[in-house]
C-alpha cells in the first residue's frame, strides 16, 4: 500500500504557480520524499527527492515539514505542459523499491 | 528523450501467442526494472536487474519471463497471457544500483491481450 496520500486532482492558471501537496505520516527516519510525474501516454519522469531540507533544481522546489510528515512540490511557474500526474512516493534509503500511489492529476489551464 | 528505448510502443497479442518486449538504455546505468501500470491502479515493480542480475521478482506469474543479457538490454518475453494482463509496461534504469529512487523510465509498450 502506498504511504502518501495526495488529492486525486488539481487545477492551476498557467504562469501561476502550482503547490501540490502529499501527506506521508507515517514516514520513517531513514526515508526519502520523491516526486515524479507522468505525462500522458509517456513513462514516469523523476523531479526531485528529499530527506529533511528543502530542495530546489531547475523543474521544481521540494518542501518538507519540520516533522517531516507532510510536503509540498512547488512549479514556479506552470505551464500548460506540466500538465500531468504527480506522484509523491516515500523511499528507504537502502531499499530499491518505490511503492506508487495513484497521484494527483494536474490540470494547467490557459 | 529519456535514455531508454522501448519497442514495440504497442503489441496486439492473443492469449496464445508469444511475443517480446524489449528495452535499452544508453546511459550506463547499472540497473534496470519492469514495471506494469493498469488503468486506474498503481505501478506495479515486476522484476529488477543489477548488473544483469535478478535481484527482485515480485511474484510475477510464469508466463512473464525477463531476460538481461547485458547491463544495456532488457527483454520481458510474453507467452500464454491472459486478457487481464493488457496493460502499460514500463522499462526503467537507474544509476548506482538498484537501491537509488532516481529512475529513468522509457516511453512504455502498450499491451493488448486478446
Amino acid at each position: 500500500d502506498a504511504k502518501t496520500t495526495q488529492p486525486p486532482s488539481m487545477d492551476c492558471a498557467e504562469g501561476r504557480a502550482a503547490n501540490l501537496p502529499c501527506n506521508h505520516s507515517t514516514i520513517s527516519g531513514n526515508e526519502y520524499v520523491y516526486w515524479y510525474r507522468q505525462i500522458h501516454s509517456q513513462g514516469p519522469q523523476y523531479i526531485i527527492h528529499g530527506l529533511k531540507n528543502n530542495e530546489t533544481n531547475e523543474m521544481a522546489s521540494l518542501i518538507i515539514t519540520e516533522d517531516r510528515k507532510s510536503s509540498t512540490l512547488i512549479l514556479p511557474h506552470a505551464t500548460l505542459r506540466d500538465t500531468a500526474v504527480y506522484y509523491c512516493i516515500v523511499k528507504p534509503g537502502n531499499n530499491r523499491k518505490l511503492i506508487w500511489g495513484l497521484g494527483t492529476s494536474l490540470a494547467v489551464n490557459p | 528523450e529519456t535514455g531508454v528505448t522501448q519497442t514495440p510502443r504497442h503489441l496486439v497479442m492473443g492469449m496464445t501467442n508469444k511475443k517480446s518486449l524489449k528495452c535499452e538504455q544508453h546511459l550506463g546505468h547499472n540497473a534496470m526494472y519492469w514495471y506494469k501500470q493498469s488503468a486506474k491502479k498503481p505501478l506495479e515493480l515486476m522484476f529488477v536487474y543489477s548488473l544483469e542480475e535478478r535481484v527482485e521478482n515480485n511474484s510475477v506469474p510464469s508466463r512473464f519471463s525477463p531476460e538481461c543479457p547485458n547491463s544495456s538490454h532488457l527483454f520481458l518475453h510474453l507467452h500464454t497471457l491472459q486478457p487481464e494482463d493488457s496493460a502499460l509496461y514500463l522499462c526503467a534504469s537507474s544509476p548506482g544500483g538498484s537501491g537509488t529512487g532516481e529512475l529513468f523510465f522509457g516511453e512504455g509498450s502498450r499491451l493488448t491481450v486478446l
